[in-house]
């Protein structure tokens, strides 16, 4: 089976603050993929980041880094020094042969990042 | 700049409705999708196209049908709209078989009365 999970559903930080997603994966693939997307207040989906499973080097994007483990599971997201443009839900998101190769989402994580 | 657009951004309609929600996307994609975003259960796909007047049920598609005759133009049709059936839609496009990023729309949000 494959499942996504976000267990913070809300998480709340003063600007300026360093703050991580977290999210975990199942499946059974040994090939897969992984995304994050985030949806500000205007609805639209934008997305961010793709990581295949072969590919277990970190990434850093300006304030952005994800933490890609496959010992545990995990595609952590972190935001340096947080910023109220930052405030949105964050959906982490996983594709594989198994669901040919849709897009299964987790539950997602709204972030409110206060001034 | 290319785009995902769905007609409507908010929709009002009554039980037993037939509504038809519209999704056209620019970027020439093969795959086009639906889900339905609802508080604490993500996305949850309904629906998705991999060609042409093809198509394929997702976790949910009791209660929704589809329609594809245009490559550029998926649309969402609720038979007879239930009050459960009250939620934000979104439309997304992707490239080709391989897991390419999907391009979203901006969302429905549908609520039915």
């Amino acid at each position: 089976a494959q499942k996504v999970t976000q267990a913070q559903t809300e998480i709340s930080v003063v600007e300026k603050e360093d703050v991580t997603l977290d999210c975990v994966y199942e499946t059974r693939d040994t090939t897969y993929y992984l995304f994050w997307y985030k949806q500000p207040p205007s609805g639209e989906l934008v997305f961010l980041i793709r990581r295949n499973s072969f590919d277990e080097q970190n990434e850093i994007s300006g304030r952005y880094s994800w933490n890609f483990q496959k010992s545990t599971s995990s595609f952590n997201f972190t935001i340096t020094a947080s910023q109220v443009v930052d405030s949105a839900v964050y959906f982490c998101a996983l594709s594989n042969q198994g669901s040919s190769y849709k897009l299964i989402f987790g539950s997602g994580t709204r972030l409110l990042v206060r001034p | 700049d290319v785009k995902v657009t769905q007609s409507s951004r908010y929709l009002v309609k009554r039980t037993g409705e037939k509504v038809f929600l519209e999704c056209v996307q620019d970027m020439d994609h093969e795959n086009m999708f639906w889900y339905r975003q609802d508080p604490g259960l993500g996305l949850r796909l309904i629906y998705f196209s991999y060609d042409v007047k093809m198509k394929e049920k997702g976790d949910i598609p009791e209660g929704y049908s589809v329609s594809r005759e245009k490559k550029e133009r998926f649309s969402l049709i609720l038979e007879s709209a239930s009050t459960n059936q009250t939620s934000m839609y979104l439309c997304a496009s992707s490239l080709g078989q391989a897991p390419h990023g999907y391009t979203f729309g901006s969302g429905t949000r549908l609520t039915v009365v």
